[in-house]
């Protein structure tokens, strides 16, 4: 247990629909990262926060894309109008040396 | 463009004997290496880290080597045990800079460690 948590772990979901995953990063930690993997493929990232400041997104996040993370404590990170193609583990990591959460496994149908 | 290259997929070794895990990176900015273990399902889970002022880092059966010249640095497990066996990924970061710090993946080297 690295102490930094994702809900849920599981999520499956219709194409088109939206969802909503959570993240609790270590109590200390004022950095936060989101990544997504896919089948074969290493981490890539998403965005970053510093406190509650989004201060980087990548390319990989669409415009259908959005996180949040109020009072710089947990972060979320929804995905609207859901699409096959963003079946992948989403994985939240805190740093400094960057924990990992077990992260969330998204399936679209 | 991959920056950070693991060209083995896969590595199988006999429990006892040195796992060695070899990735390349290409970004002359990244000064700050990690390695991370994952299982099936799970979060990646820190391993060992080096800074680019060093050359090595060791950590009980773990020892991270980096040759700056070469860009290129290894992961050493001596004693391979049964339980190393899983996905290991190298990955960096510039963190000169007020850069971010966000990590830059390879694509995995899957480790078997034959009892």
């Amino acid at each position: 247990d690295t102490g930094v948590s994702q809900d849920p772990r599981h999520k499956i979901t219709k194409r088109g629909q939206n969802v909503t995953f959570r993240c609790d990063p270590i109590s200390e930690h004022n950095r936060l990262y989101w990544y997504r993997q896919t089948l074969g493929q290493g981490p890539e990232f998403l965005t970053y926060f510093q406190n509650e400041a989004q201060l980087e997104k990548s390319r990989l996040l669409s415009d259908r894309f959005s996180a949040e993370r109020p009072k710089g404590s947990f972060s979320t990170l929804e995905i609207q109008r859901t699409e096959q193609g963003d079946s992948a583990m989403y994985l939240c990591a805190s740093s400094p040396d960057q924990f990992f959460g077990p992260g969330t496994r998204l399936t679209v149908l | 463009d991959q920056q950070v290259k693991q060209n083995s997929p896969s590595l199988s070794v006999q429990e006892g004997r040195i796992s060695i895990l070899n990735c390349d990176y290409t970004n002359s900015m990244f000064d700050y290496f990690l390695w991370y273990k994952k299982y099936p399902a799970e979060g990646p889970t820190f391993l060992i880290s080096i800074s680019s002022i060093k050359d090595k880092n060791e950590d009980g059966r773990f020892t991270v080597f980096l040759n700056k010249s070469a860009k290129h640095l290894s992961l050493h497990i001596v004693p391979s045990q049964p339980g190393d066996s899983a996905v290991y990924f190298c990955a960096a970061s510039a963190r000169s800079g007020g850069s971010n710090y966000k990590l830059t993946f390879g694509k995995g080297t899957l480790l078997t460690v034959n009892p």
